[in-house]
């Protein structure tokens, strides 16, 4: 259990829809990073918070959003879905250096999305 | 900019073979070189890491060092278990980034391991 927890773990929609997936850090960790894994691009950065602020920036579609909240947890907004965006999304965080980071992510068991 | 390159997939053993799978990359300065492995349903775990060049990473019988002169991080395991089978993935840190650093990931490799 890498204490990243990712909700909900499965989720089937329409095209057009717009759908929110929520991921809580390990316990003290500021950093969130989202990541999408599909068959043909692999694993693909789509965006990095810190302690409430965006951090960096990837492939992130304009139809897609995140926010980090005060208790740190964060959610990624996915909107206007297309069939292509069926995916497994993944959360990870990191500690900070003050808390022996050695560059390593944590990733929570991601959460499955299919657009029907 | 920064960017993993692995072998193509997938490889197919038998149980006891010996197990290279090949990663190179591409970046400015020296990143942190990782290995992380996804069993079937599940997220992505560490296996193992290096942190600067000639380091060797080494956990549950992996290996892998860290060739700054070729830019590759090799995976290697000298007898591998049906329990091995999963997706393997390589992957590198951005070295401009300091800590708290996204990772850039290569396109894994699926590992399937036969009795």
């Amino acid at each position: 259990d890498s204490g990243v927890t990712q909700t909900p773990k499965h989720l089937i929609t329409a095209t057009g829809q717009r759908v929110t997936l929520r991921c809580s850090p390990r316990s003290g960790d500021l950093s969130v990073y989202w990541y999408q894994q599909s068959l043909d691009q692999g694993l693909q950065f789509l965006i990095q918070y810190y302690n409430g602020e965006e951090r960096a920036k990837g492939n992130i579609l304009e139809r897609f959003s995140a926010q980090q909240f005060p208790d740190l947890h964060s959610e990624l907004n996915l909107s206007s879905l297309e069939l292509g965006d069926s995916a497994l999304y993944f959360c990870a965080s990191s500690a900070d250096r003050g808390r022996g980071n050695t560059g390593e992510l944590f990733f929570g068991e991601g959460s499955r999305l299919t657009v029907l | 900019g920064n960017s993993v390159t692995q072998m193509e997939g997938p490889v197919t053993l038998s149980e006891e073979a010996f197990l290279t799978i090949n990663c190179t990359y591409t970046a400015t300065g020296y990143p942190s070189l990782f290995w992380y492995v996804q069993y079937p349903g599940e997220g992505l775990q560490l296996l193992l890491k290096a942190t600067k060049a000639d380091d060797k990473g080494s956990n549950k019988g992996f290996e892998a060092t860290y060739r700054k002169e070729t830019t590759s991080f090799h995976l290697e395991k000298g007898s591998v278990q049906v329990s091995d089978s999963a997706v393997y993935f390589c992957a590198l840190s951005d070295p401009n980034t300091g800590a708290n650093s996204k990772l850039t990931f290569g396109k894994g490799i699926t590992l399937s391991v036969r009795p």
